[in-house]
């Protein structure tokens, strides 16, 4: 079973800034299965990013995602204050089909 | 507008059972794949199970033998039967759409629904 580590567990950061999001796999994960998700206190998570580095539909492009095999980066350009909340990035394993998420970033106002 | 509404949570006693319905609206369950994923208070996601193609479908461990997704098309509904449930079940549950298009990411969620499992 593929765990997935994401690292630092809590970013503190102002508006304005640039945040790098990590999330590091057990074993090698297939990109195009690589995703994260924004969740703010009391909602959903949200789609943010999908196949490690697509942007989904409505998402600003201060967000980005990249890189393959066991490393993965969720970065925002320039943090805007409705970007603090906690990031979530998962992997989809298809043999037998099962899904793991990373215990999870809080990006929060410094 | 493509939509998911959770229902069917509360407070259950260890040992008990409890089915979750998922209503979804703007698109069909038995066209797309569908999914639970938990979070357990202040916690982070852990996904629970998943009805993919032809009807099959796939469970955590920590779950397998005690919940079984199942989906009812002439509703468009999503549910989990919750059976011998335990303290560490205790959960917001959430239902989302799988988007194959999108990498088999979850691109819909609803709002979630609470269980407590306490005596």
């Amino acid at each position: 079973e593929i765990v997935l580590t994401q690292s630092p567990g809590t970013l503190s950061l102002s508006p304005g800034e640039r945040a790098t999001l990590s999330c590091r796999a057990s074993q090698s994960v297939g990109s195009s299965y690589l995703a994260w998700y924004q969740q703010k206190p009391g909602q959903a998570p949200r789609l943010l990013i999908y196949g490690a580095s697509s942007r989904t539909t409505g998402i600003p492009d201060r967000f980005s995602g990249s890189g393959s095999g066991t490393d993965f980066t969720l970065t925002i350009s320039r943090l805007e204050p409705e970007d603090f909340a906690v990031y979530y990035c998962q992997q989809y394993g298809s043999s037998p089909p099962k899904y793991t998420f990373g215990q999870g970033t809080k990006l929060e106002i410094k | 507008e493509m939509q998911l509404a959770e229902s069917g949570g509360g407070l259950i006693q260890p040992g008990g059972s409890l089915r979750l319905s998922c209503a979804a609206s703007g698109f069909t369950v038995s066209n797309n794949y569908v999914t639970w994923v938990r979070q357990a208070p202040g916690k982070g996601l852990e996904w629970v199970s998943f009805f993919y193609v032809g009807g099959s479908t796939s469970y955590a461990d920590s779950v397998k033998g005690r919940f079984t997704i199942s989906r009812d098309n002439s509703k468009n509904a999503l549910y989990l039967q919750m059976n011998s449930l335990r303290a560490e079940d205790t959960a917001v549950y959430y239902c989302a759409r799988v988007n194959i298009g999108r990498s088999y990411a979850f691109d819909i969620w609803g709002q979630g629904t609470l269980v407590t499992v306490s005596s």
